[in-house]
């Protein structure tokens, strides 16, 4: 049963650079959610598909931010002309519809450490 | 307002002893869920436990249970019988607008966190 992954792990960029994240979620899930994680804080939402649709944005995702999901599968989240506050991890999650509370939680992978110099 | 209020930055606990995560939520919806994940110093959010806002009694799942008080919008995490595996960072979370066809709101709104510390 393999769970949320996302490549690549880490990335160093420099400032001005464009950077692409993919996440592959859980095989049976169709809700695919974005999150930004800053030391100390907890994850921030950006974005939510539900199959191939986006469904929700947050303010956080500025037009430099694109985020898709083409087939409903995997998605990409590009940031364009990178700038050092943009410096975080970036988590992806899944889930699955429903009503048993399980299938409510959001399932994530291990994240994409994002360093902008 | 911040939706999600963890008050304690750092906890301390012996192997074995149980200890209380804090949380306070706010939300003007009747229908909501709460959830608690886990995150080792690897990095990866582990979920632990989910609560809906109707239900009656408190989410238990083996060491891990919710003492949900509804009035006073808590939602504690309860772990029994620490384990020094237990040390990592805890974040309550919170997604509103849990209907009865599930949610149309994707959004989790997190906590800043409490670092848990088991010492043996």
């Amino acid at each position: 049963d393999t769970g949320v992954s996302q490549n690549p792990r880490h990335k160093i960029t420099k400032r001005g650079q464009n950077v692409t994240f993919r996440c592959d979620p859980i095989s049976e899930h169709n809700r695919l959610y974005w999150y930004r994680q800053t030391l100390g804080q907890g994850p921030e939402f950006l974005t939510y598909f539900q199959n191939e649709a986006q469904l929700e944005k947050s303010r956080l995702l500025s037009d430099r931010f694109s985020a898709e999901r083409p087939k409903g599968s995997f998605s990409t989240l590009e940031i364009q002309r990178t700038e050092q506050g943009d410096s975080a991890m970036y988590l992806c999650a899944s889930s699955s519809p429903g009503r048993a509370a399980l299938s409510m939680a959001q399932y994530f992978g291990p994240g994409t450490r994002l360093l902008v110099l | 307002a911040q939706k999600i209020t963890q008050t304690q930055p750092g906890m301390f606990v012996q192997e074995k002893e149980a200890v209380t995560l804090d949380c306070t939520y706010d939300t003007s919806d009747q229908s909501y869920g709460l959830f608690w994940y886990k995150q080792p110093s690897s990095g990866e959010m582990i979920f632990l436990i989910y609560q809906g806002s109707y239900d009656e009694q408190n989410a238990t799942e083996g060491r891990y249970s919710l003492n949900f008080q509804k009035a006073r919008k808590s939602a504690n995490l309860v772990i029994s019988a620490s384990q020094l595996g237990d040390s990592a960072m805890y974040f309550c979370a919170m997604r509103e607008g849990m209907g009865d066809r599930g949610s149309t709101l994707g959004r989790l709104y997190f906590g800043r966190g409490t670092q848990l510390t088991v010492w043996p």
